[in-house]
C-alpha cells in the first residue's frame, strides 16, 4: 500500500533554480523522511522530520511538514546537475520497521 | 565504511529454481527490511525484521521467505521464483525509531 503521493511526478528546471517537491499522505504519522535515488541505485536518506516539527533544514535542503493537511514539501535551493535523481517521501508510524514509500518525483536539472 | 551489502547485483534465473539474495550490514542495526521496486509501483515492502529471530510480513510477502539468525544478516529466499518476481530488490537497515534507513545497492533479478 502506498501512503505518500509525490507531486509533481517529474520536474525539469535550470541549474541554479530552486526545486520544490510535494508529498501528501493519508494516515497519521510519527515522522516523514525524504530519500534520493540516482538511476537504478540504492536510496540515500536525506532528512527526517518528526510529526511535532514544522520545518527542518540540512544544507541546501529545506523540509516542511503540515500534519493538519497531511502534506510535506522538499525544497532544494540553488540546484546543481548532481541533484538530478528521483526523490521519495516515506512515512513512518509507531514502528521503525514500517515505513511506506511514495511513488517519487523525477528531478532533472538542465545545464 | 558503514554499509549494507547485497549480493548478487544482477541475477538471471529460470522459473522454479530456488535462489537466495544475501544482505549484510556492519552497523549493528536492529531493523532490517526488504523492498522490491517496480516501474509505476514504487517501493513495496516484502518483509522486515526488528531483531534477531523477529520477522514479519510487509505488503507483498507472497513467494518470499526471510530469516534473521544473526543481527548482521537478513537473506531473502525465493523458493520457487516466477516471472512476476522479476524486479529490483533492495535491502535496508536502520538503528531504530525515527532514524533513516541505509540502503544496499540493489539486486536486479530476472526470472525467465
Amino acid at each position: 500500500s502506498q501512503q505518500g503521493e509525490e507531486d509533481p511526478q517529474a520536474l525539469s528546471i535550470q541549474e541554479g533554480e530552486n526545486a520544490t517537491m510535494n508529498c501528501s499522505y493519508k494516515t497519521s504519522i510519527n515522522n516523514l523522511q525524504w530519500y534520493r535515488q540516482n538511476s537504478g541505485r540504492g536510496l540515500v536518506h536525506l532528512i527526517l522530520i518528526r510529526s511535532n516539527e514544522r520545518e527542518k533544514h540540512s544544507g541546501r535542503l529545506r523540509v516542511t511538514l503540515d500534519t493538519s493537511k497531511k502534506s510535506s514539501s522538499l525544497l532544494i535551493t540553488a540546484s546543481r546537475a548532481a541533484d538530478t535523481a528521483s526523490y521519495f517521501c516515506a512515512t513512518g508510524g509507531s514502528s521503525a520497521s514500517k515505513i511506506i514509500f511514495g511513488s517519487g518525483t523525477r528531478l532533472s536539472i538542465r545545464p | 565504511e558503514a554499509q549494507v551489502t547485497q549480493n548478487p547485483r544482477y541475477l538471471i534465473t529460470v522459473t522454479g529454481k530456488k535462489l537466495t539474495v544475501t544482505c549484510s550490514q556492519n552497523m549493528n542495526h536492529e531493523y532490517m527490511s526488504w523492498y522490491r521496486q517496480d516501474p509505476g509501483l514504487g517501493l513495496r515492502q516484502i518483509y522486515y525484521s526488528m531483531n534477531v529471530e523477529v520477522t514479519d510480513k510487509g505488503d507483498v510477502p507472497e513467494g518470499y521467505k526471510v530469516s534473521r539468525k544473526e543481527k548482521r544478516n537478513f537473506p531473502l529466499i525465493l523458493e520457487s521464483p516466477s516471472p512476476n518476481q522479476t524486479s529490483l530488490y533492495f535491502c535496508a537497515s536502520s538503528p531504530g525509531q525515527e532514524r533513516g534507513y541505509t540502503f544496499g545497492s540493489g539486486t536486479r533479478l530476472t526470472v525467465v
